[in-house]
C-alpha cells in the first residue's frame, strides 16, 4: 500500500533560524495536505498541494509539490516559538482520496 | 459553526472490554473519518463514513468497527481490547469525500488499556 515518508523525526533549532521537513511517497500522489498538530492537540489542516511544482505560501511558511507528484517540502522562514509541534504530510491517491499520514517531523524551537 | 466534538475524552480500560468512542461532525460535514494516533506516531487511517455508509477502512482487524448516523454523527466501536489499542482516536469531518475537502479533525479520545 502508499506509503508516506517524512524526515527528520526531530528538529532542535534556534529562534530564529530557518526550518525544512521533507515528506516522500512510495507512490505518485494527487494531491498532498500539510497539518500542524501542537503538543496535546489534535492536527490543524495548513493547505493542500495538486499540481506539479506548485509553490504556495502562507507568510513565513512555504510549501512545495515535486514535480512528479512524489515529494513535498516545508520550509519555515525565522522559525518563532509559536511555531512549536508536530507538522504531518497527508498524501491523497486517485480513487479513494482519504489522506496518508506520514509520520511527521517535530519541530522544537529554543528562545 | 459548531466544531468536531469527541466523547469521552479519556478512557481507561482492560484488555478485552469493549469500548465505544462517539463523534459529532462539524455542522455541514457530511463525511467522518477515523483514525488511531499512537504515541509519537502520525495518525493511522481506521475508516470512513460517507452518508451513513463506509467509504474506505484501512488495515485495522474486524474488531474495529463504526457508524454513521442520519445526522453525520459516528461511532467507533472497538471489542476484545488489547494492550497494543492504547492510542489517541481521532475523528474527522470532512465537507465531502473529494480530494478537495481537507480534514477537520476532534480533540480525540486518549484510551488506555491496561
Amino acid at each position: 500500500g502508499q506509503q508516506v515518508m517524512q524526515i527528520p523525526q526531530y528538529q532542535h533549532v534556534q529562534e530564529g533560524e530557518d526550518f525544512t521537513t521533507y515528506c516522500n511517497s512510495s507512490t505518485t500522489l494527487s494531491n498532498i495536505q500539510w497539518y500542524k498538530q501542537r503538543p496535546g492537540g489534535h492536527p490543524v489542516f495548513l493547505i493542500q498541494l495538486v499540481k506539479s511544482g506548485e509553490v504556495k505560501k502562507q507568510k513565513r511558511l512555504t510549501f512545495q509539490f515535486g514535480e512528479a507528484k512524489k515529494n513535498s517540502s516545508l520550509h519555515i522562514t525565522a522559525t518563532q516559538t509559536t511555531d512549536v509541534g508536530t507538522y504531518f504530510c497527508a498524501g491523497l491517491t486517485g480513487g479513494s482520496y482519504i489522506p496518508t499520514f506520514g509520520r511527521g517531523t517535530s519541530l522544537i524551537v529554543h528562545p | 459553526e459548531t466544531g468536531v466534538t469527541q466523547s469521552p475524552t479519556h478512557l481507561i480500560k482492560t484488555r478485552g472490554q469493549q469500548v465505544t468512542l462517539r463523534c459529532s461532525s462539524q455542522s455541514g460535514h457530511n463525511t467522518v473519518s477515523w483514525y488511531q494516533q499512537a504515541l509519537g506516531q502520525g495518525p493511522q487511517f481506521i475508516f470512513q463514513y460517507y452518508r451513513e455508509e463506509e467509504n474506505g477502512r484501512g488495515n485495522f482487524p474486524p474488531r474495529f468497527s463504526g457508524l454513521q448516523f442520519p445526522n453525520y454523527s459516528s461511532e467507533l466501536n472497538v471489542n476484545a481490547l488489547e494492550l497494543d489499542d492504547s492510542a489517541l482516536y481521532l475523528c474527522a469531518s470532512s465537507a465531502d469525500r473529494g480530494p478537495n475537502s481537507p480534514l477537520h479533525f476532534g480533540n480525540g479520545t486518549r484510551l488506555t488499556v491496561t
